[in-house]
């Protein structure tokens, strides 16, 4: 197995609503990422947990809470979002930290109302 | 910090070459990447170079001159489905696995 999965491949949310974005590898990947990708934009860094420790937190809003229950699951807990905070949420995994190639999945886009 | 730059779009034509640059300012890195991601999708890599010289994968080759801050992807034998944005990206000199993207350069390949 070589691919990242997300779920849900799209999320409509209105601002009160709690919602959370899942990701999942069976490479035996140890590090795993999420970033946020706008239109037409890079994608942005958003954490990063090594052997299940959140390692980088690129001062993301509470709103956004990441969680790693074991080394192939990565969610991320949204609440309380605003619409700019719609964009492309990408799930990324590599086999360590460092110097290693990402594997990203296909990502969840979402919709703030 | 790091500064990446990289021309925000280009165009060649099916059956070319082209060369993408990205030049760097950073107080260190292990290693500069180049992904390729067509719209919609997400990036797939395609290209790694930690050292000074050329890495060559098929069609794809990518350059880096560290003391130049300098690297570029060169694509050969163009196809249509190369129209994609082309990523730069940096790894810090830390080994924290932080990926930094540069803003991508969008290519089209016409017929």
């Amino acid at each position: 197995d070589t691919e990242v999965t997300q779920t849900p491949k799209h999320l409509v949310m209105g601002m009160t609503n709690k919602k959370s974005l899942k990701c999942e590898q069976h490479m035996g990947h140890r590090a795993m990422y999420w970033y946020k990708q706008k239109a037409k934009k890079p994608p942005e860094l958003m954490f990063v947990y090594s052997y299940e420790k959140l390692s980088i937190n690129e001062s993301v809003p509470s709103r956004f809470s990441p969680e790693c229950p074991n080394s192939s699951l990565l969610n991320l807990h949204l609440h309380a979002l605003q619409p700019e905070d719609s964009a492309l949420y990408l799930c990324a995994s590599s086999p360590a930290g460092g110097a290693n190639v990402l594997t990203f999945g296909a990502g969840s886009r979402l919709t703030v109302l | 910090g790091q500064n990446i730059d990289q021309p925000t779009e280009m165009t060649a034509t099916e059956g070319a070459i082209v060369q993408i640059n990205c030049t760097y300012q950073t107080s260190g890195f292990n290693g500069l990447f180049w992904y390729q991601q067509h719209a919609g999708e997400a990036p797939t890599f395609l290209s790694y170079n930690v050292l000074d010289g050329l890495e060559e994968k098929g069609r794809f080759s990518s350059f880096l001159s560290r003391s130049k801050g300098y690297s570029y992807l060169l694509l050969k034998e163009l196809q249509m489905k190369d129209s994609a944005s082309y990523l730069c990206a940096l790894t810090g000199s830390s080994n924290t696995g932080k990926l930094i993207f540069g803003q991508g350069t969008t290519l089209q390949v016409k017929p």
